[in-house]
């Protein structure tokens, strides 16, 4: 089977760094993603991981270990804008069309 | 590009009655999406498509009907809705290039069955 763990919420300070984790199981690793949801609007993309290591992209990058199930998405000079919802995901083991996601990490940036 | 669209932003319905969610993309994207999002619940997979005339069940089908005659148009139809249908509802698409490939989501439709 497949599960993704993510912690519920998170709170940071403006101009801080924050990691937000994401641990998974699977019985066939195909890449994953981070996608964010500010609150009552769509989720975006923001990265996708498939080799291990850290991807940078301005301020955000997104880590990858694949032997030990475990990614995180790392925000730098946080922005009051950054306060939502952090969404993990990972393709179906068995329909890599289909994407798993997890409950999403709540980050609250405070002033 | 307007990319995915979708209607009504806002609905209340009665239990029982009947109504369609529209999604239309302009992306020519050859993969779409429901999805319903529940406080707490995360996203979760209601129907897909892999291209015009062929769609498939995804983790919770049930009371829900879909149908694809074009590549644009992906449209979500409630039969006899329950308060259980009550749940924000995002379209999305994927080119289906890539494997696995990033999915673009729709604004939502925020519906309330009473």
């Amino acid at each position: 089977g497949q599960n993704i763990d993510q912690p519920t919420e998170m709170t940071a300070t403006e101009g801080a760094i924050v990691q937000i984790n994401c641990t998974y199981q699977t019985s066939g690793f195909n890449g994953l993603f981070w996608y964010q949801q500010h609150a009552g609007e769509a989720p975006t993309f923001l990265s996708y991981n498939v080799l291990d290591g850290l991807e940078e992209k301005g301020r955000f990058s997104s880590f990858l270990s694949r032997s030990k199930g475990y990614s995180y998405l790392l925000l730098k000079e946080l922005q009051m804008k950054d306060s939502a919802s952090y969404l993990c995901a990972l393709p179906n083991a068995g329909n890599n069309r289909k994407l798993i996601w997890g409950l999403g990490t709540s980050l609250a940036v405070n002033p | 590009n307007a990319g995915v669209t979708q209607t009504p932003k806002f609905r209340i319905l009665k239990i029982g009655q009947s109504m369609t969610l529209q999604c239309t993309q302009d992306m020519n994207h050859n993969y779409m999406y429901w999805y319903r999002q529940d406080p707490g619940m995360g996203l979760k997979l209601i129907y897909y498509s892999v291209g015009a005339g062929i769609t498939d069940k995804g983790e919770v089908p049930n009371g829900y009907n879909v149908s694809r005659s074009t590549t644009e148009d992906f449209p979500l139809r409630l039969e006899l809705a329950a308060p259980s249908q009550t749940s924000v509802y995002f379209c999305a698409s994927s080119s289906g290039l890539a494997v696995p490939d990033t999915q673009y989501f729709g604004p939502g439709t925020r519906l309330t069955v009473l």
